[in-house]
């Protein structure tokens, strides 16, 4: 089955420690997406990658930061410089970067931090 | 800046019953424009979509009409079921790239 995988579902840390959510996607996409969410809120996008090896800020990058060394993988670290980490995270891809395209989100993974 | 904006929820329907979802959008140029569903805990999955002016999305008896006049993608359904509980996302495709702009989302409560 093609799809976006998120891991892990549940995430707990302490404060202070730097954590690293999964974004895995088997659908042959150009383009990634990290945003997050808080309760009763929409998303926000914290960083997007159109291809590998390169990516971009988004609206809320403080605090974050990403990789894109593979087409399939999309890692974001949570660093103890973001001030309010306790949210839930949604990865998305798109078949390409360009205005219009859809995007397809991952479950989501919720971390709580301590 | 892109904006959407949403009806505030939770919105309480019985069974049946007819639906509507506002959504007005600010934007440059000409968005797509989507809206997306989630269910408790999970994702979002997208409902429909429109990306042109006039169009109709459609999508397991939901519609949205993009009315570029009034800026609007108001999502309806003509009968909710107990199954559609969910919240529903609206959002847009900034003029550069393909990042969307969400609104904060409506929350619909269906009871039996």
């Amino acid at each position: 089955d093609g799809g976006i995988t998120q891991s892990p579902k549940y995430l707990f840390r302490k404060e202070g420690q730097n954590v690293t959510l999964s974004c895995e996607q088997n659908l042959n996409h150009d383009a990634m997406y990290w945003y997050r969410q808080d309760p009763g809120q929409g998303l926000r996008l914290i960083y997007y990658s159109q291809i590998v090896n390169d990516f971009q800020k988004g609206d809320i990058a403080e605090g974050y930061s990403v990789s894109r060394e593979k087409k399939e993988s999309f890692p974001l670290t949570v660093t103890s410089a973001q001030k309010n980490p306790t949210a839930f995270y949604l990865c998305a891809s798109s078949k390409s970067g360009l205005a219009g395209g859809t995007q397809y989100f991952g479950p989501g993974t919720r971390l709580t931090v301590l | 800046g892109d904006s959407v904006t949403q009806m505030e929820g939770p919105v309480t329907l019985s069974e049946e019953a007819f639906l509507t979802i506002n959504c007005t959008y600010t934007a440059t140029g000409y968005p797509s424009l989507f809206w997306y569903v989630q269910y408790p805990g999970e994702g979002l999955q997208l409902l429909l979509k429109a990306t042109k002016a006039d169009d109709k999305g459609s999508n397991k008896g939901f519609e949205a009409t993009y009315r570029k006049e009034t800026t609007s993608f108001h999502l309806e359904k003509g009968s909710v079921q107990v199954s559609d509980s969910a919240v529903y996302f609206c959002a847009l495709n900034r003029n550069a790239g393909n990042m969307l702009t969400f609104g904060g989302g409506t929350r619909l409560m269906v009871k039996p």
